[in-house]
């Protein structure tokens, strides 16, 4: 298994500033993904961290408005840039180590922005 | 994006099993096919994963059809603290897409 921590669990931020979200795991993993869930709906996937290259981003988000780096197997982080009140969401951090296994989950950084 | 189509919601009373179903007709054959569960205000939490034969574990049982058409989840004794959103996920690749899941109640 693998222990997934975010940081911060939750913000409150004012439109126009960007905020960096942290996800550590316990341990290497071949693959980190971030997702958005907004209130009351499923997760969507964001983008997929690559270690040492430019992350791959799904249709509809760009690099632009969520930057992402992954320096290390066990680190990524995810910046919300520029934001609006539309961001407004749970980012979850998720690991996956590949083939015949599961994939772990952070417990989420709740983002308001006022 | 794999795609799978569960019921919204559905209701069990406590301690009896429960079947949560799965439609993926658009399953190719090296799709694995996961279930996951997420609690209010939690992150996601595995539950089970397969790819052509059932399997079970210490939290529950999956169904695949022969097909890989359509797979069911099974709870055995449904507890209070399984009361949440469950998601049946197609891994195509590294990826993992949520679908809309199924709100699972359980009444006392």
């Amino acid at each position: 298994s693998a222990v997934i921590s975010q940081k911060p669990s939750r913000d409150i931020c004012q439109r126009g500033t960007s905020l960096t979200i942290q996800c550590q795991v316990d341990s290497q993993v071949t693959m980190m993904f971030w997702y958005r869930q907004q209130p009351g709906q499923s997760l969507t996937l964001i983008a997929t961290a690559n270690q040492g290259s430019e992350a791959t981003y799904e249709s509809g988000f760009v690099i632009d408005k969520f930057p992402i780096s992954r320096p290390n197997l066990t680190f990524s982080t995810l910046t919300v840039s520029n934001m609006s009140p539309e961001d407004s969401s749970i980012y979850l951090c998720s690991a996956f180590r590949g083939t015949n296994t599961e994939a772990f989950f952070g417990q989420g950084t709740r983002l308001t922005v006022v | 994006d794999a795609k799978t189509t569960q019921p919204n919601s559905m209701e069990s009373n406590e301690e009896e099993p429960v079947h949560l179903p799965c439609n993926h007709s658009t399953i190719s054959g090296t799709d694995y096919i996961h279930w996951y569960r997420q609690l209010p205000s939690q992150g996601p939490e595995y539950v089970i994963h397969g790819l052509t034969s059932n399997v079970n574990n210490r939290m529950a049982s999956l169904a695949i059809a022969e097909d890989r058409k359509s797979s069911t989840l099974i709870l055995h004794r449904a507890t209070l603290r399984d009361a949440a959103v469950y998601y049946c996920i197609l891994r195509a690749g590294n990826q993992f897409y949520f679908g809309t899941g199924t709100s699972l109640t359980v009444i006392p």
